[in-house]
């Protein structure tokens, strides 16, 4: 169980051109879901938090406008990178989660690899 | 502020060769530690839940220990196909469903 999907798993686009990635939670319905960019050899950084049906939450520092984050149902949410840059270019990865008593287990997808051109 | 700190950075075994990875944190309020598994290129994979002190889990040959303080990640015998990056979260009882990440430890097992 907890099995989470994300599609594309690699994108190669043109700067400027804006990309969507989406995720979804296959076996259960997730009421949160978390975006992280990684880059080479560090660690996870969280972009922004989004729940069903209402507004991302988004991390100090990242721009709300470049990545539009759509939370439109229980098993799927979607982050579009608008006007992509190459410093744009890196590793995506969602994670879903959902209260298991007190406690939210997060399960990840296996990652977008984006690079812009 | 909530914080966690993997030591070491990095870490070099020999097949047979058991060690612990290490996990500080500081929190306020412990919902829970996580330890997840990663491989170059790939997602997190969840490893474990640990919710109070003394707790232990086990999964083949990782075992996750828990104090106030710290968890460890022992590791028994390891095979080279558990080389990866190990990371640790924790989760603070203020923060709904968020978890602050450990950088990481790489380990690599060698044959």
């Amino acid at each position: 169980g907890a099995v989470v999907s994300q599609h594309p798993s690699w994108v190669i686009c043109k700067s400027g051109t804006s990309v969507k990635i989406e995720c979804r939670s296959l076996d259960f319905q997730a009421t949160t879901m978390f975006w992280y960019r990684q880059f080479p050899k560090q660690s996870l950084m969280l972009m922004a938090t989004s729940n069903e049906g209402s507004k991302a939450t988004y991390e100090q520092g990242v721009e709300k406008d470049k990545f539009l984050i759509n939370h439109a149902s229980l098993t799927l949410s979607t982050l579009t990178v608008t006007s992509a840059h190459p410093e744009d270019s890196s590793f995506y990865i969602c994670s879903a989660t959902s209260p298991t008593g007190a406690i939210y287990e997060q399960y990840f997808g296996p990652g977008t690899r984006l690079t812009v051109t | 502020e909530d914080q966690v700190t993997q030591s070491p950075e990095a870490l070099r075994l020999q097949e047979g060769e058991s060690s612990s990875l290490n996990c500080s944190y500081t929190v306020s309020g412990l919902r829970g530690l996580f330890w997840y598994r990663q491989d170059p290129g790939k997602g997190p994979e969840f490893l474990f839940t640990l919710y109070s002190a003394g707790e232990e889990k086990e999964k083949e040959r990782l075992k996750a220990t828990l104090t106030k303080k710290e968890s460890f990640l022992h590791i028994t015998a390891p095979k080279p196909e558990d080389s990866a990056t190990y990371l640790c979260a924790v989760q603070a009882s203020t923060n709904a469903g968020k978890s602050t990440f450990g950088d990481g430890t790489t380990l690599t097992v060698k044959p």
